[in-house]
């Protein structure tokens, strides 16, 4: 089935430094999501990029989508310690349905 | 504003003992309704989808089902749980075009069979 692959799979860096993680997916999409989860809760909406669009941005945020490619990009710029979290992209699939890849864990370091 | 509330938060049950966790919507109408699964560590695998009352899909054969009795209520039951179907259950809702809108997360309840 379709879906989004995360890399790296584990990220740390220190607070201030801008992270950057890739999802790569493997057939045509409407759109692309980026969610956050923090350990042992629920995952939080960031932002939607859709399939015409190459660039978005929200606050520190910054994803990137490049369908020629199939692959896409979230940068956090000036970590923060609250930065620390799961990190998920999520792609459209058939009938409606939303198909998330398995993650990447981000620690920021003080 | 919307909100979603699922219950419980953690729960541990015996192999082959029934399971029943429900999710409640509020302040939408008609939303899609989604119960993922996520293992420890892994991303999430989408177990059922509902887009109306009564209307459930199923996305992976296991022992669990899904029923949606109302509109903004979303139940995720089991007859006799095994040992593979713990992990953390996450409920969540869309509006009625599902893929182009966000998915709004519970914050999930954490099943732990022994």
């Amino acid at each position: 089935s379709q879906q989004g692959e995360e890399d790296p799979q584990a990220l740390s860096i220190q607070e201030g430094e801008n992270a950057t993680m890739n999802c790569s997916y493997k057939t045509s999409i409407n759109n692309l999501q980026w969610y956050r989860q923090n350990s042992g809760r629920g995952l939080v909406h960031l932002i939607l990029i859709r399939s015409n669009e190459r660039e978005k941005h929200s606050g520190r945020l910054r994803v990137t989508l490049d369908t020629s490619k199939k692959s896409s990009s979230l940068l956090i710029t000036a970590s923060r310690a609250a930065d620390t979290a799961s990190y998920f992209c999520a792609t459209d699939g058939r009938d409606d349905k939303i198909i998330f890849g398995k993650g990447t864990r981000l620690h920021i370091l003080p | 504003s919307q909100t979603i509330h699922q219950w419980p938060a953690t729960l541990v049950q015996p192999v082959g003992s029934p399971l029943s966790l429900e999710c409640t919507v509020e302040g939408t109408s008609n939303p899609n309704l989604y119960w993922y699964r996520q293992a420890a560590g892994r991303g999430l695998q989408l177990l059922f989808y509902s887009v109306g009352i009564g209307q459930i899909s199923s996305e992976v054969p296991q022992n669990l089902s899904a029923s949606r009795p109302q509109d903004r209520q979303f139940i995720l039951s089991s007859k006799k749980l095994l040992l593979s179907d713990s992990g953390f259950y996450l409920c969540a809702w869309s509006v009625l075009s599902g893929y182009n809108s966000p998915l709004h997360f519970g914050n999930g309840t954490r099943l732990t069979v022994t």
